[in-house]
């Protein structure tokens, strides 16, 4: 079975660009994450939906960051414009449901902000 | 608020003996979960091994197993008879039952295991 896939794997872009990072979700999962990883402030919840629907962005640091999820098996995260600090690994990850189901992570994608 | 903490930033051990990676939760709820993810150079994050707050038995999964003390707010990590290949980040979360999904993570330690 196909794990949580990422792309790209790797992302440098310059500062001022904009960034599209592209998660497809496990088949059959309902929960769709995504989370930021540095050094300074750990993982960190950006955003996730459930049956495609946003249900808590509290953690988009700013307007920024956007993310849509237009069907089942689709979710971007776009940062416009892209500055330094975005500098970040990426993770996507989903969920088949509730009751503490595990989240399954992708191979997330290391961004690179110059 | 829910908070993790993960005190140990780093932790040797030799091959084959058993180690405890420490996590301790704060939380007002009731009903919660608490899970344990590996994350080896390679990046990715692994699922361990998963404890509910309900659940009386502690979880075991092969040479994984947790030490959950609930009126201490600890869940610890037990791994039995390290291999080189437990040489990574672990990562301490807990998730609350009730709306959200939304799972929250600790800093994390690195556990280097030794030949």
């Amino acid at each position: 079975d196909a794990g949580v896939i990422q792309s790209p794997r790797h992302e440098v872009t310059e500062m001022g660009q904009e960034v599209t990072l592209r998660c497809k979700p496990i088949s059959g999962h309902d929960y769709l994450f995504w989370y930021r990883q540095t050094m300074m402030r750990g993982l960190e919840l950006l955003i996730y939906f459930n049956n495609n629907v946003p249900i808590d962005d509290s953690g988009m640091p700013e307007d920024r960051f956007s993310a849509k999820m237009p069907n089942a098996s689709f979710s971007t995260l776009k940062i416009q414009p892209s500055e330094p600090r975005d500098s970040a690994v990426y993770f996507c990850a989903s969920s088949p449901g509730t009751n503490f189901n595990e989240q399954f992570f992708g191979p997330g994608t290391r961004l690179t902000v110059l | 608020a829910q908070k993790i903490t993960q005190t140990q930033p780093g932790m040797f051990v030799q091959e084959k003996e058993a180690v405890t990676l420490d996590c301790t939760y704060d939380t007002s709820d009731q009903s919660y979960g608490l899970f344990w993810y590996k994350q080896p150079s390679s990046g990715e994050m692994i699922f361990l091994i998963y404890q509910g707050s309900y659940d009386e038995q502690n979880a075991t999964e092969g040479r994984y197993s947790l030490n959950f003390q609930k009126a201490r707010k600890s869940a610890n990590l037990v791994i039995s008879a390290s291999q080189l290949g437990d040489s990574a980040m672990y990562f301490c979360a807990m998730i609350h039952q009730g709306g959200s999904e939304k799972l929250v993570f600790g800093k994390g330690m690195k556990l280097t295991v030794n030949p």
